[in-house]
Formats: structure tokens, sequence, C-alpha cells
């Protein structure tokens, strides 16, 4: 199948870290992506990953890429308020012609 | 200054009455595409424009159309309307020079539609 699937829900409290976690299907993808989502916004592009990477930092940010087990990571240092929103990875489908295929979403909450 | 523009950004249409989405970028990208998204789920791609080359992705009802008469705007038609498609209608552009682009999407805020 094509799902990419994500947890819903994650809480935690302000200044910790947040791990959004996220397995996909299609091991030929060459690029995977994090998109973020505020009420009632489009998605926004946090960061993408390259296949051939195992991790990637930005900031905040950091990737883990693990292609074997198909699974991508978002870790988010000193976790804000601010960072409440929607995360949504994505697959690029290089079979499907590059269209890009997105998981649920995991809802993040951060209390103060 | 926002990239892609989705106008308008609530839309309340009735039961059947024909519907028109539009969206506008100022990047210039060759490939711009229509989501659906309802709550709590994945956007799901209804279909895209690689330049003037419409593809519609399989499982896209007939009742969903666009059309896109230049590079800067696209349209998202809904003939007749059913309670099922009331959702967010989100579009995204990006600039692919082949299957080896990265294919990032750039998204609008949104439409976000009412069916009475």
């Amino acid at each position: 199948g094509e799902d990419v699937e994500q947890s819903l829900f994650l809480s935690v409290r302000e200044g910790d870290s947040s791990v959004i976690n996220c397995t996909y299907t299609d091991s030929s993808s060459t690029y995977l992506y994090w998109y973020k989502q505020e009420p009632g916004a489009g998605l926004q592009l946090l960061t993408y990953i390259f296949s051939n990477m195992d991790m990637k930092q930005d900031q905040r940010l950091t990737v883990l890429l693990n292609k074997k087990d198909k699974h991508l990571s978002l870790r988010i240092a000193d976790t804000q308020t601010g960072d409440s929103a929607i995360y949504f990875c994505a697959e690029k489908q290089d079979n499907q012609g590059g269209k890009l295929i997105f998981g649920q979403g995991t809802e993040l909450s951060v209390k103060p | 200054d926002a990239m892609v523009i989705q106008n308008p950004r609530y839309q309340v249409t009735q039961f059947g009455k024909p519907v028109t989405l539009s969206c506008s970028q100022t990047l210039n990208h060759n490939v711009m595409y229509w989501y659906q998204q309802k709550s709590s789920q994945a956007p799901k791609l209804l279909f895209h424009y690689y330049d003037k080359d419409f593809n519609n992705e399989a499982d896209t009802p007939d009742n969903f159309q666009s059309r896109r008469p230049n590079t800067s705007f696209c349209f998202l038609d809904i003939r007749s309307p059913g309670l099922g498609d009331a959702a967010m209608y989100l579009c995204a552009t990006s600039r692919v020079g082949g299957l080896a682009s990265k294919n990032i999407q750039y998204f609008g805020a949104g439409t976000r539609l009412s069916v009475l």
C-alpha cells in the first residue's frame, strides 16, 4: 500500500524535546519531508532529507532516517508553545511520477 | 509576501451549485497541485498541472475539474458539490525539472468549503 503512518497526538512540556515518528512505504523514495500546519493555515515546509543521508540538523530540528526500517523522525529541541501545530511527514514516490504522499499528521500540544 | 494565494479563504455553497476556487502564484513554478484535506486527515492529491499538462489522480471524482489558463493561475471547479465535498482545499506549487527534483511544494493558506 501507499500509507504513510504517524501517531496522531503528542503532548510535551515547554522546554522539553519532542520526537515525532513516521513510517513510510516506498523504499525507493529519494526525498522525505516534514511539513507543519497551524490551525486554519496551509502546510509549511520545515525540512527535508535526501535518502542517502541518515541525519540532518537545522537549528532546533533534527531529522533521523532509518532506510532499512523505513522510519523517519523529527526531533524538536527546546519545544516552545509556538511549536504547537500538526506535523506531517511525506514521501516522494518516484515510481508515481514524483508525487508526495502525506501521513495523517501528528498533533503536537505544548503545555507551559 | 504570500507567494501562493488562494481565494476566497472561506466559501459557502449550496448542494449541487457549481463553485470555483482559485489559486495564484508569484513563484513562476511550473507545477501546480490541488489537494483536498478533510478534518484530521492527510492532504489528498486530486490532480496537478505539469506546465500545461493535466494529470488526474485515478480516484478523483469526475465532479472535480481544473483549469490552468496561464503559469500563474489555477482553478478548481466542483460541478455539483455534495455534502461530502466539504473540506479544506489546498493549492501548492513546485519547480520540477525531472524525476530527480526535490519537488519541494509551497502551499497556499487553503480555502475552506462548506456545502449547505
